[in-house]
């Protein structure tokens, strides 16, 4: 099992350049996030979605764009890179139908942008 | 809204203590709570969720308990080994959020000394 697998692991932006960091589930889950993890501090939501053609905003969208064509996938596009968005990007997906059912991460991927 | 604080932010044991890592949240209204552990360059990994009705789960060497009308749970580890060596995260589902939205709180970093 793959679980959830994202691309690149690590990626060097020049400011104002566009990237789309790539998630991809093989659990058939329903639920998908993405945080960012900044050094010493906790993990923000930036965007998640509950299902194929739905997307909401969380905590810190601001910069950010995603979408969810399918449900296997949920890539996340930045669009005019900023050293705001230096940071460790982690993808994460879980069922819906089972309320207490664990959130599974994948091993993220870390950004610099100079 | 929602914070979650852990305490300690570090803590460094010899190998063979027992020992516990705490987690507080301001709104007792969640629906459950989940304990991760990060390795250096990883994801989060789930180790225990605890639904609301629980007061307690166990895995292994691992015990977390939860006092939703005090907002707090702790996590037991027991015979600490220097595999257990990691950053260990505290999650909550909040009742009112949409899409299962996590609260992470910022981490306990465990070192565990031979």
């Amino acid at each position: 099992n793959a679980g959830v697998t994202q691309t690149p692991k690590f990626r060097i932006l020049k400011i104002g350049q566009s990237m789309t960091l790539q998630c991809t589930q093989d659990m058939n889950h329903n639920y998908m996030y993405w945080y960012r993890q900044d050094p010493g501090m906790g993990l923000k939501l930036i965007y998640y979605s509950v299902g194929a053609g739905i997307t909401d905003k969380g905590e810190v969208p601001n910069g950010y764009n995603v979408s969810r064509s399918t449900t296997e996938d949920f890539p996340l596009r930045l669009e005019l890179a900023a050293p705001s968005q230096t940071s460790v990007y982690f993808c994460a997906s879980r069922l819906a139908w089972e309320l207490g059912s664990p959130l599974h991460f994948g091993n993220g991927t870390r950004l610099t942008v100079t | 809204k929602q914070e979650v604080t852990q305490i300690p932010a570090a803590l460094s044991v010899p190998e063979g203590e027992n020992l516990v890592l705490n987690c507080s949240f301001t709104d007792s209204a969640i629906y459950n709570l989940q304990w991760f552990r990060q390795d250096p360059g990883k994801g989060l990994t789930s180790l225990l969720l605890i639904q609301s009705s629980q007061r307690e789960q166990t895995s292994g060497r691992l015990n977390a308990s939860l006092d939703k009308s005090s907002g707090r749970s702790t996590l037991y580890i027991a015979a600490s080994q220097p595999g257990d060596s990691a950053t260990y995260l505290c999650a909550v589902r909040p009742a009112e959020t949409s899409g299962s939205r996590l609260t992470f709180g910022e981490g306990t970093q465990l070192t565990v000394n031979p």
